[in-house]
């Protein structure tokens, strides 16, 4: 149990174009998702966290109007980067947040490699 | 900033165990450590959880002495394989909620 996914795996796109990436919880509800990315040989930096029916909460420096999230569902998070730029390109990877009996942890998806040319 | 600390790389040949050991000086009462596995070009994944004493699982142990201000990830034997960044983590409440912020990891280098 505790599957993440995320489509697309990888993509391509032209500079100025918007592309949106989903999150999905497989086998559990998630009323929290978080949005990562990551840079070559660097660890991962939050984004923001998503939360099912309200607003994404941003991290400081991360441009919500830019990277807009919607959690429509209890297993579904969207990320979409508007008018990509070549500065975009990187891996973008999703987390969810499953509720146990005495702790929460967080389920990684498998990232989405971005390349805006 | 990450709440955790650990060393940059460490290097090890196959069969031996490895010990990778974290500080969390500024753990509060109720967080919970947790440990990731991540390879290049994947998302982490989840090795083991623990709160206090020792936590076993079937692929490594988890060691937290009594003042919680630290813990040791186990790796029994390990193989090529095992070659990835370890991350420690211990959840972030600033702003109300909690997150993780990850650190820079283990980056365990696995030799023949």
């Amino acid at each position: 149990g505790a599957v993440v996914s995320q489509h697309p795996s990888w993509v391509i796109c032209k500079s100025g174009t918007s592309v949106k990436i989903e999150c999905r919880s497989l086998d559990f509800q998630a009323t929290t998702m978080f949005w990562y990315r990551q840079f070559p040989k660097q660890s991962l930096m939050l984004m923001a966290t998503s939360n099912e029916g309200s607003k994404a909460t941003y991290e400081q420096g991360v441009e919500k109007d830019k990277f807009l999230i919607n959690h429509a569902s209890l297993t579904l998070s969207t990320l979409t980067v508007t008018s990509a730029h070549p500065e975009d390109s990187s891996f973008y990877i999703c987390s969810a947040r499953r509720l146990a009996e005495s702790t929460d942890t967080q389920y990684f998806g498998p990232g989405t490699r971005l390349t805006v040319l | 900033l990450a709440k955790t600390t650990q060393p940059i790389s460490m290097d090890s040949y196959e069969g031996q165990e490895v010990n990778i050991t974290c500080s969390h000086n500024n753990i509060a009462t109720n967080d919970y450590i947790t440990w990731y596995q991540q390879f290049p070009s994947q998302g982490p994944r989840f090795i083991i959880q623990g709160y206090k004493t020792k936590v076993t699982n079937e692929v490594a142990s988890l060691f937290i002495p009594a003042d919680r201000k630290s813990s040791t990830l186990s790796l029994p034997r390990v193989s090529l394989s095992d070659t990835a960044v370890y991350y420690c983590l211990v959840e972030d409440e600033t702003g109300g909620y909690n997150k993780l912020i990850f650190g820079a990891g283990t980056r365990l280098a696995v030799h023949p």
